[in-house]
């Protein structure tokens, strides 16, 4: 059963501690990729986007402190440092898959890594 | 600033009825459009996706389609109790140089009552 995995599923942390997340998508769908975070007030909020494991967009991502990377089609990764309490939330990953001109018509999303920063 | 605008509810329906949930986008330009089925606690999980003007039919799900209105709904038919979720409108839009756009609306709650 193909599905996109997320790790770690829960994360305690203290400010300023590195957090790091990663999310391995469907095999296959690495062609469009995202990372979101959502949160009771905001939704969900677009952070980064990658095609072809290259990042398009990470204009919703604080710059400063975030970093988002795909080193290899079966990895994405998330990074956060130094974390603050503001960061607490889900990070979701979603993986899709555009066949030529085509635009992606299956998004699925990862369980989520449930994040606290204390 | 592409928009995606959904009713928050709760929207409240007994079981055995159909649940309409809907929602509108402000890009026209917008190419692909997903509903999304959300537990509490849990990550969003694909119900059905459409591009095409009209309606998209998926078992106890409709999906309908209206791109000149920007508009696109879910009919949910026969409700059932495990139907309650927050049910999410995501939209696809090509922003250029092979890039995609995936917006969400912020979700509308649905309580099927028994």
């Amino acid at each position: 059963d193909a599905r996109v995995t997320q790790t770690p599923r829960h994360k305690v942390t203290e400010m300023g501690q590195e957090v790091t997340m990663r999310c391995q998508p469907i095999l296959g769908h690495n062609t469009v990729f995202w990372w979101y975070r959502q949160t009771m007030m905001q939704g969900l909020e677009l952070l980064a986007y990658f095609r072809n494991r290259a990042p398009l967009d990470d204009s919703g991502m604080p710059k400063d402190r975030f970093s988002a990377e795909m080193p290899d089609a079966t990895l994405a990764t998330l990074k956060i440092q130094p974390s603050e309490p503001r960061d607490s939330a889900v990070y979701f990953c979603a993986s899709g898959l555009v066949l030529g001109a085509l635009v992606p018509n299956t998004i699925y999303f990862g369980e989520g890594s449930w994040l606290t920063v204390v | 600033q592409k928009e995606v605008e959904q009713n928050s509810g709760p929207l409240s329906v007994p079981e055995g009825a159909i649940a309409s949930l809907n929602c509108t986008y402000s890009d026209r330009g917008s190419q692909s459009f997903f509903w999304y089925r959300q537990y509490s606690g849990k990550s969003p999980e694909l119900i059905m996706s459409i591009y095409s003007n009209g309606d998209k039919e998926d078992g106890r799900f409709t999906a309908q389609l209206n791109k000149a209105s920007q508009y696109v709904s879910l009919l949910i038919r026969d409700s059932q109790p495990s139907d309650s979720a927050t049910y999410l409108c995501a939209v696809l839009t090509a922003s250029g140089a092979g890039s995609y756009q995936l917006t969400f609306g912020k979700g509308t709650k649905l309580s099927v009552i028994p």
